[in-house]
């Protein structure tokens, strides 16, 4: 089963408009968790990693007031886009990493579409 | 520079056709090379990690191996339910994670 599960699957807002996104760790405490975005038909590309208790630490070109995360617990990672526009339109997907057992486990991910 | 490079970009493969994927990385302090594949619209789907140069893993038809330069999947007998995006990543010096850009595998019934 899921070891990782992120919500919604699936957004639809309004320009303008913040949407939340979250990820939990289920079986295991995520000291580290990373959140992508994906075009279709590309890869994932890493916007930030976030560690429980500290501040997020954004990729390059990566608008850290766009894209809030906040990682509060050793379970709970969230991404709030803030103020939506349509090029914000993609999927989303975060990973956990399980450091005892040295795997990265997905979740299955938030298709945002802004409209 | 530190870099993770996916080869072919897309295959096509016969049903029962055994072919290799390939993942060369250049960085410095490997601590880990992952193997996932994604279907259209989900995550990525965990399937190996490993270690050190000299290591395999196997699971079904798929067979793992690293060496110092790089990582290739081997598919044997692939089904067409194996097509699917399969995604190469690198975990390095300082808890870093590079992506590669991914082969799209495509069996043929």
């Amino acid at each position: 089963g899921a070891v990782v599960s992120q919500h919604p699957s699936r957004v639809i807002c309004k320009s303008g408009t913040s949407v939340k996104i979250e990820c939990r760790s289920l079986d295991f405490q995520a000291t580290t968790m990373f959140w992508y975005r994906q075009f279709p038909k590309k890869s994932l590309m890493l916007m930030a990693t976030s560690n429980e208790g500290s501040k997020a630490t954004y990729e390059q070109g990566v608008e850290k007031d766009k894209f809030l995360i906040n990682h509060a617990s050793l379970t709970l990672s969230t991404l709030t886009v803030t103020s939506a526009h349509p090029e914000d339109s993609s999927f989303y997907i975060c990973s956990a990493r399980d450091r005892l057992r040295e795997k990265l486990f997905f979740g299955s991910g938030t298709q945002l579409s802004v409209l | 520079e530190d870099q993770v490079t996916q080869s072919p970009e897309a295959l096509r493969l016969q049903e029962g056709e055994s072919s290799s994927l390939n993942c060369s990385y250049t960085v410095s302090g490997l601590r880990g090379l992952f193997w996932y594949r994604q279907d259209p619209g989900k995550g990525p789907e965990f399937l190996f990690t490993l270690y050190s140069a000299g290591e395999e893993k196997e699971k079904e038809r798929l067979k793992a191996t690293l060496t110092k330069k790089e990582s290739f999947l081997h598919i044997t007998a692939p089904k067409p339910e194996d097509s699917a995006t399969y995604l190469c990543a690198v975990l390095y010096r300082d808890d870093k994670i590079i992506f590669g850009k991914g082969t799209r595998l495509h069996i043929l019934p």
